[in-house]
């Protein structure tokens, strides 16, 4: 069993929907990383954060660490939010500590 | 602007003809990863330097080498590449002074082996 689940594996929404992709762990982490990945590969961080709540513009990140639990929303979807979204907990308390990642949620705004 | 740069974005070799893959950070962290990345598969992770400390997955096959020759530059030498090396190659970096150093990740490397 993976360390980090994510769900969905694939979603598609209209343009303007409000989305959420959830993550699951099931180890002790220190922080823990939204990442973007469009097709062609370059990996963008969105966000890393080890309690509450961050926003970036439709962005919008929420974690429970008594859960072990972290959701990504977006509102108001656009067809360019289309891309891999990839959810990564660091366990260790380093800073060399390497990343673990969930398998990511595929996500495909149409117009 | 500080960054991860890997080169080049897309590598074609042959099967069995050794094959190098490079980044350089313009970031002067402390540590960089060498993530490999299979279709529809979360990246696995194959070995990081915390400055010239080098730290190898225990699953990551001998045929995969690594040289981080200054704080810049790292290498990922595929000595024997087979079809089933065929991967998105990603390079990461991090300061290693504090869990909460974001990471930075290159546009990633695809590696096509025919």
């Amino acid at each position: 069993k993976n360390e980090v689940e994510q769900s969905p594996q694939n979603l598609t929404a209209q343009e303007g929907e409000f989305i959420t992709i959830n993550c699951s762990y099931s180890v002790g982490i220190s922080a823990l990383h939204w990442l973007q990945q469009h097709p062609g590969g370059g990996i963008v961080s969105l966000f890393m954060l080890s309690s509450g709540k961050k926003k970036h513009g439709r962005l919008i990140a929420t974690i429970n660490i008594q859960e072990k639990h972290s959701s990504l929303h977006i509102t108001a979807s656009h067809p360019r939010d289309s891309a891999v979204y990839i959810c990564a907990v660091r366990s260790g308390n380093s800073g060399n500590t390497p990343l673990v990642f969930g398998k990511g949620t595929r996500l495909s705004v149409i117009a | 602007d500080a960054m991860v740069i890997q080169n080049p974005r897309y590598q074609v070799t042959q099967f069995g003809k050794p094959v190098t893959l490079s980044c350089s950070q313009t970031l002067n962290h402390n540590v960089m990863y060498w993530y490999q990345q299979k279709s529809s598969q979360a990246p696995k992770l194959l070995f990081h330097y915390y400055d010239k400390d080098f730290n190898n997955e225990a699953d990551t096959p001998d045929n995969f080498q690594s040289r981080r020759p200054n704080t810049s530059f790292c290498f990922l030498d595929i000595r024997s590449p087979g079809l089933g090396d065929a991967a998105m190659y990603l390079c990461a970096t991090s300061s290693g002074t504090g869990v909460w150093n974001g990471y930075t990740f290159g546009s990633g490397t695809r590696l096509t082996v025919v």
